[in-house]
């Protein structure tokens, strides 16, 4: 049974650019959720997928954004890259009325 | 808003010995609480969890039980290892909503010697 997948696992942008992560849920996993984890920090929480509907979302701007698609997979989108963006992306899945997450070994973003 | 506080690291201690990593919240509902292992290079992993107040979390050996009179969930282990060297996070979840977000503390680095 193959856990949550996350794709590319490292990436290299410069300022300006655009870049979309992506991720598989685990099997059986309806509800995504993505996290940024600043070097040092605790990952934070950026948006929250079900239903192909984005249904909850932290404290980042509308640079940030998301989709997820009939099969539950998901992708996150970020534009115009500030230097501050570099971090590790944490995608996570959940199956529905069931509060564990597991989480994916993360896309590192590093922004020049 | 709800929040979580751990211990600053880094903790540093020799095989054997016991550890505790303390973890206070704030949270206006009743949440789960969790802890996760983030090992070097690797996503998290869930370590135990507690879903309501006097649950007592346990996995390889790792304990911790939910204190909502203290609002703390702190983590033990009686006997680390060298292979338990790991940044640990400290979580929790809003029980009501259930969607999948986490809100973590920083984290605490636990260095184990030989």
């Amino acid at each position: 049974d193959a856990g949550v997948t996350q794709s590319p696992t490292h990436l290299i942008k410069t300022r300006g650019q655009q870049v979309t992560l992506r991720c598989s849920p685990k099997s059986g996993h309806d509800t995504v959720s993505w996290y940024q984890q600043a070097l040092g920090q605790g990952p934070q929480f950026i948006f929250q997928y079900y239903e192909e509907e984005e249904r909850q979302r932290g404290n980042f701007p509308d640079r940030f954004s998301g989709h997820q698609f009939p099969n539950y997979s998901s992708e996150l989108n970020v534009n115009a890259l500030l230097l501050g963006d570099s971090a590790l992306y944490l995608c996570a899945s959940i199956r529905g009325g069931h509060p564990e997450l597991f989480f994916g070994e993360g896309s590192r973003l590093t922004v020049l | 808003g709800d929040s979580v506080t751990q211990m600053e690291g880094p903790v540093t201690l020799s095989e054997e010995a016991f550890l505790t990593i303390n973890c206070t919240y704030t949270a206006t509902g009743y949440p789960s609480l969790f802890w996760y292992v983030q090992y070097p290079g690797e996503g998290l992993q869930l370590l135990l969890k507690a879903t309501k107040a006097d649950d007592k979390g346990s996995n390889k050996g790792f304990e911790a039980t939910y204190r909502k009179e203290t609002t703390s969930f702190h983590l033990e282990k009686g006997s680390v290892q060298v292979s338990d060297s790991a940044v640990y996070f400290c979580a929790l979840s809003d029980h009501s909503s259930n969607t999948g977000k986490l809100i973590f503390g920083q984290g605490t680095t636990l260095q184990v010697k030989p």
